[in-house]
């Protein structure tokens, strides 16, 4: 079993919608990242997270430590929001990383 | 099992000198190779994009002479920090890619500069 475990592997939603995207993890964790990547291109941090909620213009992070479980909600989808997901959590000493979520969000 | 491996996992080293990291694939020959860095309570930052047989590709900020990327085959790259310093006290984290495929991430190595 992965430490951290992400659903779902694959997202379509049309252009407008609110999209979730859920991580769950296994280890205890110093923090929470929510990474995205654009085909072609190398990872970029959208949120590093060790409690609360996050937002950063249509993105929010969620995460609630005692049930081990993060979200990221996309509202107002946009095409340009194709990408793939990605969360991984460090512990201190390793990080642990889930194997993505591919989106695509049609016009 | 493990995709990616890196070693060591964790080093200490002395300001002054230069350590080196390895990022090995060991599912598959990955024709790209990233290395990243997470300073303490910041998030991941990319450092370098790593194509076998050609030199690195560094972001912004990131000094090529001071991070030295030896992407010398198919399943190695290495990173090197040379002249060590305090400030370079950070976690390291490589990950592969082949072709379009996604990307694997390895466990990351904690550099401690005393």
């Amino acid at each position: 079993k992965n430490e951290v475990e992400q659903s779902p592997q694959n997202l379509t939603a049309q252009e407008g919608e609110f999209i979730t995207i859920n991580c769950s993890y296994s280890v205890g964790i110093s923090a929470l990242h929510w990474l995205q990547q654009h085909p072609g291109g190398g990872i970029v941090s959208l949120f590093m997270l060790s409690s609360g909620k996050k937002k950063h213009g249509r993105l929010i992070a969620t995460i609630n430590i005692q049930e081990k479980h993060s979200s990221l909600h996309i509202t107002a989808s946009h095409p340009r929001d194709s990408a793939v997901y990605i969360c991984a959590v460090s512990t201190g000493n390793q990080f642990y990383f889930g194997t993505g979520t591919s989106l695509t969000v049609i016009p | 099992g493990a995709v990616v491996s890196q070693h060591p996992s964790r080093v200490i080293c002395k300001s002054g000198t230069s350590v080196k990291i390895e990022c090995r694939s060991l599912d598959f020959q990955a024709t790209t190779m990233f290395w990243y860095r997470q300073f303490p309570k910041q998030s991941l930052m990319l450092m370098a994009t790593s194509n076998e047989g050609s030199k690195a590709t560094y972001e912004q900020g990131v000094e090529k002479d001071k991070f030295l990327i030896n992407h010398a085959s198919l399943t190695l790259s290495t990173l090197t920090v040379t002249s060590a310093h305090p400030e370079d006290s950070s976690f390291y984290i490589c990950s592969v890619k082949r072709g379009t495929d996604t990307q694997y991430f390895g466990p990351g190595t904690r550099l401690t500069v005393l």
